[in-house]
């Protein structure tokens, strides 16, 4: 089945430092790839679409200069989570699809704990 | 009214019993739709894919799907502890062409008990 791996799977920082989270699709290539944040307990909430050449989408109320996202080849997307504070503390999850049905696969997360 | 609704549980069923779960959706437009199971802290799985009207089966899960009723099932047979979790089911919304985004279901927990 189609992979996806995230890195780093978990990482803590300081207020104010700047995080980058890589997702990748392992053996197919995905045209477009998504992000999501979900907090305990709660839904996944998507933040931005990424297709691979062009700018991002973000959803409303996803600030797109704190959360950037480069999604610079068809296997390979970033976000970069910057000046972070504790309340950008989450789960992100990114999913990368490539099927003309519209399957995502999940990529298995990154745990941010900003101190 | 949300797009995708799903009971959010918990479903509690025995070990062994068919766990049926259950979605509807209100947008007529949408073409695929997919089942994906979420364990505590981490990421979802998909686990099934349904595109046209009636039953599709893999293994212990059958997915069903009926348009007209804009419903969509999963049903788990031979339910084992290790099925418990969410499942969470999502749809393509209107006019959904290529790798467009999900929509979400606010997911349903299952617990099978021993």
């Amino acid at each position: 089945g189609a992979v996806v791996s995230q890195h780093p799977s978990r990482v803590i920082c300081k207020s104010g430092t700047s995080v980058k989270i890589e997702c990748r699709s392992l053996d197919f290539q995905a045209t477009t790839m998504f992000w999501y944040r979900q907090f305990p307990k709660q839904s996944l909430m998507l933040m931005a679409t990424s297709n691979e050449g062009s700018k991002a989408t973000y959803e409303q109320g996803v600030e797109k200069d704190k959360f950037l996202i480069n999604h610079a080849s068809l296997t390979l997307s970033t976000l970069t989570v910057t000046s972070a504070h504790p309340e950008d503390s989450s789960f992100y999850i990114c999913s990368a699809s490539a099927q003309k049905h519209n399957e995502q696969f999940f990529g298995p997360g990154t745990r941010l704990t900003v101190l | 009214q949300k797009e995708v609704e799903q009971n959010s549980g918990p479903l509690s069923v025995p070990e062994g019993a068919i766990a049926s779960l259950n979605c509807t959706y209100s947008d007529r437009g949408s073409q695929s739709f997919f089942w994906y199971r979420q364990y505590s802290g981490k990421s979802p799985e998909l686990i099934m894919s349904i595109y046209s009207n009636g039953d599709k089966e893999d293994g212990r899960f059958t997915a069903q799907l009926n348009k007209a009723s804009q419903y969509v099932s999963l049903l788990i047979r031979d339910s084992q502890p290790s099925d418990s979790a969410t499942y969470l089911c999502a749809g393509t919304p209107l006019g959904g062409g290529t790798a467009s985004k999900l929509t979400f279901g606010t997911g349903t927990r299952l617990q099978v008990t021993l």
